[in-house]
């Protein structure tokens, strides 16, 4: 079944990194994405990555997925109080449903 | 990317009465998804809906209760109706690649914030 979980709760100070966790289920994903939700907002897509990769980087934020544990992070380098949100990880299951299965949210607060 | 509005932005409706929210995409999608995100949670899938066919509802969500329309491939209405408290969420449409697109992205809206009193 699906499942994806994420800790609820990160604090950091500003310029450090930040690592956001997560866990699935279903080896049959295909993709796995992470959305960053600040207040009162929508969802933006940050980042993604394809299940036949282990690392993905865009500039200050790396992907890491290990498809043995089922286990995707996000890190975000020198991490800024505009970081300050809630990041979703999702997956994508391409077993024609094509929806995405959101973990819970973990909320990032940047301490300065 | 596809850019997504949504209409309106938020609303405070009185119980029993609906309320039909509007996404507009600046681009053709094939498929468009409707979310709820419950205050505090994360988001739920509520129907997908393909232009041309009915929508298809998740389980625990009904068609009489959810009504969806998309009469085009860059237009797509949900309506919530007889509304009640709990139905106060956020509600987002979201979008996969647009025509064209080779990765499997999707993009959300800013979401419609309703309160039901």
């Amino acid at each position: 079944g699906e499942d994806v979980e994420q800790s609820l709760f990160l604090s950091v100070r500003e310029g450090d990194s930040s690592v956001i966790n997560c866990t699935y289920t279903d080896s049959s994903s295909t993709y796995l994405y992470w959305y960053k939700q600040e207040p009162g907002a929508g969802l933006q897509l940050l980042t993604y990555i394809f299940s036949n990769m282990d690392m993905k980087q865009d500039q200050r934020l790396t992907v890491l997925l290990n498809k043995k544990d089922k286990h995707l992070s996000l890190r975000i380098a020198d991490t800024q109080t505009g970081d300050s949100a809630i990041y979703f990880c999702a997956e994508f299951l391409d077993t024609g449903r094509r929806a995405l299965t959101f973990g819970s949210g973990t909320r990032l607060q940047v301490q300065p | 990317s596809a850019v997504i509005s949504q209409k309106p932005s938020r609303d405070i409706c009185q119980r029993g009465t609906s309320l039909t929210i509007q996404c507009q995409v600046d681009s053709q999608v094939t498929m468009m998804f409707w979310y709820r995100q419950q205050p505090g949670q994360s988001l739920t899938l509520i129907a997908t809906a393909n232009q041309g066919s009915e929508a298809t509802y998740e389980s625990g969500f009904v068609i009489d209760k959810f009504p969806i329309s998309r009469p085009n491939l860059t237009f797509s209405t949900l309506t919530v109706s007889n509304m009640s408290p709990e139905d106060s969420s956020i509600y987002l449409c979201s979008v996969d690649s647009p025509w064209g697109g080779v990765e499997e992205t999707q993009y959300f809206g800013p979401g419609t914030r309703l309160l039901v009193l």
